[in-house]
């Protein structure tokens, strides 16, 4: 049964600091691994990892894909209030039947002012 | 451009009743995919549709189905709703491959 596992589960920290948050996943038939975060209703999308070792990033934000090790890990350095969120992890396998995404259960992140 | 529509925002139901969702992808996104969300199993996955076909379902019972029409819009219905059918739903559209997946804002039911 594919699965993809998130750590930790949540996370308190104070604006300024950086976290990392960790992936692991086992999967049949892996495409990519995609980071989201969710704050009300819509997961939003963060970033896409195909390839092991390059590392993708958008202004404070950072992700890597190791896919010897089976995992990724998601960076946010100098952490802000605005960045208070689910993150969610999934996995997109495809080929055969599967065509679908695969999701951890979340880090929840609270930066507290 | 639009990005995906799921109506209605929110739903309240009784055990017993059935009720349909509807999801608009992007533009162009063949691929409409649906999910489950709750807060103690996290985001799981209901089926995908691809150019009206289901090629993937998820281990929901029965009671879960889903049609894809030929402007690639998606429904999918639960009947005789249960308490334990209170969840947001979340509906995916993608061009496939290596694109990303958006998702809609999803639909809110309260089943009560």
């Amino acid at each position: 049964e594919d699965k993809v596992v998130q750590s930790p589960l949540s996370l308190v920290v104070h604006e300024g600091d950086t976290v990392t948050l960790n992936c692991s996943y086992e999967v049949t038939n892996f495409r990519s691994l995609l980071w989201y975060k969710q704050e009300k209703k819509a997961p939003t999308f963060l970033f896409m990892l195909t390839s092991s070792g390059i590392e993708k990033k958008s202004g404070r934000l950072s992700s890597i894909l190791d896919k010897k090790e089976l995992f990724s890990i998601l960076n946010i350095t100098a952490t802000q209030t605005g960045d208070s969120a689910v993150y969610l992890c999934a996995v997109h396998n495809s080929g055969g039947s599967n065509y679908k995404l695969t999701f951890g259960k979340g880090t929840l992140l609270t930066v507290n002012p | 451009k639009a990005g995906v529509t799921q109506t209605p925002r929110y739903l309240i139901k009784t055990r017993g009743q059935q009720v349909t969702l509807s999801c608009s992808p992007i533009s162009g996104h063949r691929s409409v995919s649906w999910y489950q969300q709750t807060p103690g199993q996290g985001l799981q996955f209901l089926f995908e549709y691809f150019s009206e076909t289901q090629r993937n379902k998820g281990n929901f019972p029965g009671r879960f189905s889903g049609r894809q029409f030929s402007n690639s819009r998606s429904e999918m219905n639960v009947s005789t709703l249960e308490l334990g059918d209170s969840a947001l739903y979340l509906c995916a559209s993608t061009l496939g491959g290596n694109y990303g997946y958006t998702f809609g804002s999803g639909t809110r039911l309260t089943v009560v």
